[in-house]
C-alpha cells in the first residue's frame, strides 16, 4: 500500500529538549516536504526536498532542520524546541515537483 | 500579504444545494494550482491540479476551474460525506515551494 508514515504520532516534550520526527514514504518519490498546521494560520511549508541531499526552505523554516540522506526518509529535527513550535505537523511526498502530494497522518507536538 | 486567499472561511449547505468555493491568488507566474480535501484529524488528500487559465477538472460532484487570478471549486448536489475542509495551494515558476490558503470548512447537512 502506497503510504507516508510519520513517527511519533503524538509527542509531549519540554522546552530545549532536542527531538526528531521521522517521515518515510514507500512510493519512490523524489519530492518530500514538511508542513505545520495551526488554527487560523492554515498549512505552512517548513522545508522541502527535491531529491537526496537537496533541501530548501519553505515559508517558516526558523527553528527547524531537515536532512535527506536517503530517498525514502525525510526527518524533521527540532534542536531546541520552544512552546511556539507546538503544532500539528504533516509530512508529504510527491512524484513530480510537489504536484499531487501524498500526506502522512500527522504528528501532534506539544512543547511545554 | 497572503498569496492565496480562500473564501468563504466556512460554508453550510443543505444536501443537494450546489455552491462554489473560491481561491484567489497573487503570484507572478503560476506553475500549478492544487486543490486538497482534509477531513478532521487527517492529512490533506489530493483532488486536482490546474495549470493554465481556462482549464477544468472534474471528479464526481466536484469541478475545479482556473482563471488568471482565481480558481473555483464547484460542488454540485453535495452530500453529507462531502463535509470537509477544502484547501487550495499554488506553486510559482520561481521555485518548488507550495503556498496554501487557510481553507474553506464545508458542512453539508441532510
Amino acid at each position: 500500500e502506497a503510504q507516508v508514515t510519520q513517527n511519533p504520532r503524538y509527542l509531549i516534550t519540554v522546552t530545549g529538549k532536542k527531538l526528531t520526527v521521522t517521515c518515510s514514504q514507500n512510493m519512490n518519490h523524489e519530492y518530500m516536504s514538511w508542513y505545520r498546521q495551526d488554527p487560523g494560520l492554515g498549512l505552512r511549508q517548513i522545508y522541502y526536498s527535491m531529491n537526496v541531499e537537496v533541501t530548501d526552505k519553505g515559508d517558516v523554516p526558523e527553528g527547524y532542520k531537515v536532512s535527506r540522506k536517503e530517498k525514502r526518509n525525510f526527518p524533521l529535527i527540532l534542536e531546541s524546541p520552544s512552546p511556539n513550535q507546538t503544532s500539528l505537523y504533516f509530512c508529504a511526498s510527491s512524484g513530480d515537483r510537489g504536484y499531487e502530494q501524498y500526506f502522512g497522518p500527522g504528528t501532534r507536538l506539544t512543547v511545554t | 500579504e497572503d498569496q492565496v486567499t480562500q473564501s468563504p472561511e466556512a460554508l453550510r449547505l443543505q444536501e443537494g444545494e450546489s455552491s462554489s468555493l473560491n481561491c484567489s491568488y497573487t503570484v507572478s507566474g503560476l506553475r500549478g494550482l492544487f486543490w486538497y480535501r482534509q477531513d478532521p484529524g487527517k492529512g490533506p488528500e489530493f483532488l486536482f491540479t490546474l495549470y493554465s487559465a481556462g482549464e477544468e477538472k472534474e471528479k464526481e460532484r466536484l469541478k475545479a476551474t482556473l482563471t488568471k487570478k482565481e480558481s473555483f471549486l464547484h460542488i454540485t448536489a453535495p452530500k453529507p460525506e462531502d463535509s470537509a475542509t477544502y484547501l487550495c495551494a499554488v506553486q510559482e515558476y520561481s521555485g518548488y515551494a507550495l503556498n496554501f490558503g487557510k481553507g474553506t470548512s464545508l458542512l453539508v447537512t441532510p
